[in-house]
């Protein structure tokens, strides 16, 4: 299995709301990231996880809360969310330190 | 709102052409570099890498060049085809991964 899934695919938040994104991997990696992604931007470093330790976050506001329960796992929690939060959430997995890093397809996240 | 970089530089080619997409990079310490594709509702995918001990990589059909003087990065794609129509990126790795501001590759058929 090569590839890093994510659920949901869509998600629509009131600024009330609490959600969580989740992501998998089996490819046997032991980093996972976190990147947010607004329209016609680049990705940008939110979280990494490494052997299931958090070791970079990236100034992200306390709404966002990431887990990682397992090595094929990462949840991401949101509450209280900003519409300016809306973006497309990708998660990543790959070998720990400079290599090429695995996205999965993203979750749209609309927060109204 | 969102008034600067809105637009992405497009990159039009014929298909059967050539197409050279060039980035450039801001950090000296960055030992890694890779390229991305991004095609529309999906996460980037992975092209090609170098290691900043090498100036020049071949895969299949790419090319990626590496001027750590001017810190300037390159993806050559040969005979470009209708389906490498996509946004791609530039990213280095320092001690995480940055990605550049994206060009988009269009092929006319």
């Amino acid at each position: 299995d090569t590839e890093v899934t994510q659920t949901p695919k869509h998600l629509v938040m009131g600024m009330t709301n609490k959600k969580s994104l989740k992501c998998e991997q089996h490819m046997g990696h032991r980093a996972m990231y976190w990147y947010k992604q607004k329209a016609k931007k680049p990705p940008e470093l939110m979280f990494v996880y490494s052997y299931e330790k958090l070791s970079i976050n990236e100034s992200v506001p306390s709404r966002f809360s990431p887990e990682c329960p397992n090595s094929s796992l990462l949840n991401l929690h949101l509450h209280a969310l900003q519409p300016e939060d809306s973006a497309l959430y990708l998660c990543a997995s790959g070998l720990a330190g400079p290599s090429e890093q695995f996205f999965g397809p993203g979750t749209r996240l609309t927060v109204l | 709102g969102e008034s600067v970089g809105l637009h992405l530089p497009t990159l039009s080619v014929q298909e059967g052409d050539n197409s050279i997409i060039n980035c450039a990079y801001s950090n000296s310490a960055s030992d890694y570099f890779i390229w991305y594709k991004q095609e529309s509702g999906k996460g980037p995918q992975f092209i090609i890498d170098i290691r900043s001990n090498m100036d020049k990589r071949q895969g299949q059909r790419v090319t990626v060049l590496l001027n750590k003087t001017v810190k300037h990065l390159s993806l050559q794609i040969a005979a470009t085809q209708p389906g490498d129509s996509a946004v791609y990126f530039c990213a280095e790795y320092g001690n995480k991964l940055v990605f550049g501001a994206g060009t988009i590759l269009r092929v006319k058929s």
